[in-house]
C-alpha cells in the first residue's frame, strides 16, 4: 500500500509558466515532507522541505504548500525553466528519530520551449 | 568537496550470484543509508547505518545485508540474486542519523540480474 502517492507520472509545462506538482499521503503520522529532483544518471537532489507545523515554505522559485486536513502537498515552480526538466519525488517521514523516508513514484516534468 | 561516491556504476550478474556495492559518504558525514529504486518507482529504504551501527532496516529479505566501516564508508551485500533485484541502488549520506537531516545521494549503482 503506497503511503505517498504522486498520481501524475508526467507533466508538460511551457517555459516561463508555473509548474505544479502534486502529492498525496495516507499516513497521518507523517510530520516532515520533502521534494527531491532527479536528473538521469544522477542521484536525487534535495530541493525543499516542509514541517507539518507550517503550511508553506518558499525557496527562490520553489514553494511547497501543505494541506494537512487533505493530506496533500504541492510543489510550485515559478517561472519554469528548461533546467527544471527532471523527475520530482515527493517524500515523507514521521517525527520519531528512527522513522524513515517514504518516497512517491515520482513525476517527470518536461519544460517546453 | 567530493560528493557521495558509489562503485561500481554498473553491474551485471546472474541469478543466484552474490554482489557487493560500495559507498563513500561525504567527508564528515557519519550516516549512510541504502535505497533500492526499481524502474518506475521511487527509492525504497533498505538500511541506515550510523557510527557503524545499524539504525534501521526496511522490508527487505535477509539476503540483503550491509555494514559500515570505521571511515564511515559502507557496503551493501545481496546474496542469492533474483531477477527482481535488478534496480538502481542508491546510497545517501547525512551528518547524523536524524530523519530530518538532508540526505545527499550518490549517482547509484545500476544492477542487472540475468
Amino acid at each position: 500500500d503506497q503511503q505517498v502517492k504522486q498520481n501524475s507520472p508526467s507533466l508538460s509545462v511551457q517555459e516561463g509558466r508555473i509548474s505544479i506538482l502534486n502529492c498525496d499521503y495516507t499516513n497521518s503520522m507523517f510530520d516532515y515532507f520533502l521534494w527531491y529532483k532527479k536528473y538521469p544518471a544522477e542521484g536525487p537532489t534535495f530541493l525543499i522541505s516542509i514541517s507539518s507545523i507550517k503550511d508553506k515554505n518558499e525557496d527562490g522559485r520553489f514553494t511547497v504548500f501543505l494541506n494537512k486536513s487533505a493530506k496533500h502537498l504541492s510543489l510550485h515552480i515559478v517561472p519554469s525553466q528548461p533546467g527544471d526538466s527532471a523527475v520530482y519525488f515527493c517524500a515523507a517521514s514521521g517525527a520519531n528519530r528512527d522513522d524513515k523516508i517514504i518516497f512517491g513514484k515520482g513525476t517527470r516534468l518536461h519544460i517546453l520551449p | 568537496d567530493a560528493g557521495v561516491t558509489q562503485s561500481p556504476t554498473h553491474l551485471i550478474k546472474t541469478r543466484g550470484q552474490q554482489v557487493t556495492l560500495r559507498c563513500s559518504p561525504i567527508s564528515g558525514h557519519k550516516s549512510v543509508s541504502w535505497y533500492q529504486q526499481v524502474l518506475g518507482q521511487g527509492p525504497q529504504f533498505i538500511f541506515q547505518y550510523y557510527e557503524k551501527e545499524e539504525r534501521g532496516r526496511g522490508n527487505f529479505p535477509d539476503r540483503f545485508s550491509a555494514r559500515q566501516f570505521p571511515n564511515y564508508s559502507s557496503e551493501l551485500n545481496v546474496n542469492a540474486l533474483l531477477l527482481g533485484d535488478s534496480a538502481l541502488y542508491l546510497c545517501a549520506s547525512s551528518p547524523t542519523s536524524g530523519v530530518q537531516e538532508t540526505q545527499y545521494f550518490g549517482p547509484g549503482t545500476r544492477l542487472l540480474v540475468l
